[in-house]
């Protein structure tokens, strides 16, 4: 059973447009909720995370936002680059624990 | 640097043969991890470890085994138990307690042959 949903699988957005990438979780004790970066080849890379007392993160051009009582949160790529085309994966951890659950990752696709 | 190293970065096994992937850390970490990638399925937890001489299974443990000797190490041998094995294998590790971002290897990419 997934524990963390995401959507949509592929995404193909234009250069300078908005890329969106939603995930859905079902466990309340989650208390942690990083998006990674992964390039083809690569390991993923934590690019931004956020946790349930605040409802938005920015950092540069990445945003998350996290509406906790539907228990989903989204990340917002503003002005998508062709250098951002990559596997984006939403993650969640249990309080107190230290393992994550991931999503089942999106590839997003920047086209000139 | 500071980081992750994982090897090989491509391996190659024959039906009912076990290998091991190797995994060192040089960010004095406690808990380390070890996840498969299969496309579309996102990242599944294998074992991971919290302190040495300690590990728990994680959701995909059957046909894996692993040993945490050293806190620097935390090698993963796919048995011949495992019935698909080819697959992208990550390592990872985080400090301990509160830790707040996992920091992954490069990967190494299993084919069983």
């Amino acid at each position: 059973q997934q524990q963390v949903k995401q959507s949509p699988q592929s995404l193909i957005v234009q250069k300078g447009g908005i890329s969106i990438i939603n995930c859905a979780y079902e466990n309340t004790a989650f208390d942690y909720f990083p998006w990674y970066q992964q390039f083809p080849g690569k390991g993923p890379a934590l690019l931004i995370a956020i946790r349930p007392d605040v409802s938005e993160k920015k950092e540069g051009r990445f945003t998350i936002s996290f509406n906790k009582s539907a228990k989903q949160f989204s990340l917002h790529i503003m002005d998508s680059q062709p250098g951002d085309s990559a596997t984006y994966f939403c993650a969640a951890r249990p309080a107190g624990a230290n393992n994550l659950f991931f999503g089942t990752g999106t590839r997003l696709t920047v086209i000139p | 640097d500071g980081g992750i190293t994982q090897s090989p970065k491509y391996l190659f096994r024959k039906e009912g043969q076990n290998v091991t992937l190797s995994c060192e850390q040089n960010l004095n970490h406690d808990a380390m991890y070890w996840y498969r990638q299969d496309p579309g399925q996102g990242l599944r937890l294998i074992y991971y470890s919290q302190i040495v001489n300690d590990f728990q299974k994680g959701d995909i443990a059957e046909g894996y085994s692993v040993s945490r000797e050293k806190k620097e190490s935390f090698p993963l041998t796919v048995t011949s138990a495992q019935k698909n094995p080819t697959a992208f294998y990550l390592c990872a590790s985080s400090s301990v307690p509160g830790h707040t971002e996992a920091f992954f290897g490069q990967g190494t990419r299993l084919t069983v042959v």
